[in-house]
């Protein structure tokens, strides 16, 4: 599909509110998938994952829904702190066991 | 437990020109990746090995894109030549086994710059 380029969606919160992070994914058989964190200047590094027989899953401070009739993947950050600031990543499992990538949403917390 | 090491960081080239990207795993792990990651983009798995062979390079050009794991440890990936859509963040990540998508680390990657 198409990227969005630069224009990657913004997702503005105040420090110490929950943040939803949502993704759509394309692949109805995809059967596993992760949220990842990339901060400025370094890889991506994973938050939690979640397989396709769960709709939900928790972490530390985060939660994960997974929707699979409308193909839909959301990230919950809870109380959300200044050094959550960053772009955040769905990835699917795909076709040939290949992690398939979303475009992004960066998530800025004021102060 | 140290993590994935790449170098250089930065890289600027002109079109047309060669350019190698080293990547050293996390110490033990037999699975690595190498992917490509555009401004603004999710990044694309170019290449993966499971220690010295190719599990999966469908996504890979090539035609000017090619990488090596001789020893079943390190890795280098080379762009000859290189074009301008090539600009990229160019990401390694290791993991212990195959599909163990939830134990892949990624390194700092490299920013290529062509001219």
């Amino acid at each position: 599909g198409e990227s969005v380029g630069l224009h990657l969606p913004t997702l503005s919160v105040q420090e110490g509110d929950n943040s939803i992070i949502n993704c759509a994914y394309s692949n109805s058989a995809s059967d596993y998938f992760i949220w990842y964190k990339q901060e400025s200047g370094k890889g991506p590094q994973f938050i939690i994952d979640i397989r396709s027989n769960m709709d939900k899953r928790q972490g530390q401070r985060v939660t994960v829904l997974l929707n699979k009739t409308v193909k839909h993947l959301s990230l919950q950050i809870a109380a959300t702190q200044p050094g959550d600031s960053a772009v955040y990543f769905c990835a699917e499992k795909g076709d040939g066991n290949k992690l398939v990538f979303g475009a992004g949403t960066i998530l800025r917390v004021k102060s | 437990e140290a993590g994935v090491a790449q170098s250089p960081r930065y890289k600027i080239i002109e079109k047309r020109q060669s350019v190698a990207f080293w990547c050293n795993p996390i110490s033990g792990h037999a699975t690595l990746y190498w992917y490509q990651q555009i401004l603004g983009q999710g990044p694309k798995l170019l290449i993966q090995f499971q220690n010295n062979g190719v599990v999966d390079d469908s996504q890979l050009p090539k035609d000017r894109f090619s990488a090596e794991r001789l020893k079943g440890v390190d890795s280098t990936l080379k762009i000859q030549p290189a074009k301008l859509e090539d600009s990229a963040v160019y990401l390694c990540a290791s993991s212990q086994g195959p599909f163990r998508f939830g134990e892949q680390f990624f390194g700092p990657g490299t920013r290529l710059t062509v001219l």
